[in-house]
């Protein structure tokens, strides 16, 4: 059991380019959540997954967000015509159905120039 | 709904001095309560929590928390500070209800002074 990888760790990007950032999760934990973190705050909740269907999406993910799970296994986050709003550090975490706690990834850390 | 509230977004102690980092929250249901530390860009690495049972929770590295429901608190101490608990504490909540997402505080940066 390696945790939950991330990838890439780093990326900047110009404003308006779009950016994939893939998620793998602790195998046979079938929901699976991403967060965005802004600097100085705590994480906030954008969307989350069980197996391959995507449940909830927070009113932060906006229609230039997109999310898929595409087996149930592994998770992208696509942001197209990234604005410098978008800098962020962007967190996957997953957990099994039955358990309290989601384990983190390392982050994707975001920085639109 | 559930909220949480950090209060002190900056704490600083002496090494070897107690470390208290306070939590409270709102919470519609029975709440699970989490405690995170997140060094300098890198992930979330969970410290302790709280589901049921015993109200006090030990952690790693000598945390521990209390949960207090009469008071919608959960602050987390440490009797000894050491130079390396010098990092971003996150406290959040999340229920059985919710299908496990997390609310978190805005984090306390903790400062320890040689």
């Amino acid at each position: 059991d390696t945790g939950v990888s991330q990838d890439p760790r780093h990326k900047i990007t110009k404003r308006g380019q779009n950016v994939t950032f893939r998620c793998d999760p602790i195998s046979e934990h079938n929901r699976l959540y991403w967060y965005r973190q802004t600097l100085g705050q705590g994480p906030e909740f954008l969307t989350y997954f069980q197996n391959e269907a995507q449940l909830e999406k927070s009113r932060l993910l906006s229609d230039r967000f997109s999310a898929e799970r595409p087996k149930g296994s592994f998770s992208t986050l696509e942001i197209q015509r990234t604005e410098q709003g978008d800098s962020a550090m962007y967190l996957c975490a997953s957990r099994t159905p039955g358990g309290t706690e989601a384990f983190f990834g390392q982050g994707t850390r975001l920085t639109v120039v | 709904a559930q909220s949480v509230t950090q209060l002190g977004s900056h704490v600083s102690v002496s090494e070897g001095a107690l470390v208290l980092l306070r939590c409270n929250y709102s919470s519609s249901v029975p709440p699970y309560l989490f405690w995170y530390v997140q060094y300098p860009n890198q992930g979330l690495q969970l410290l302790l929590k709280y589901t049921t049972g015993a109200t006090l929770v030990k952690g790693i590295n000598g945390f521990e928390a209390e949960f207090k429901k009469s008071e919608t608190s959960f602050h987390l101490t440490k009797p000894s500070a050491h130079m390396s608990d010098a990092a971003e504490y996150f406290c959040a909540v999340t229920n059985n209800t919710n299908a496990g997402k997390s609310t978190f505080g805005d984090g306390t940066t903790l400062t320890v002074k040689p």
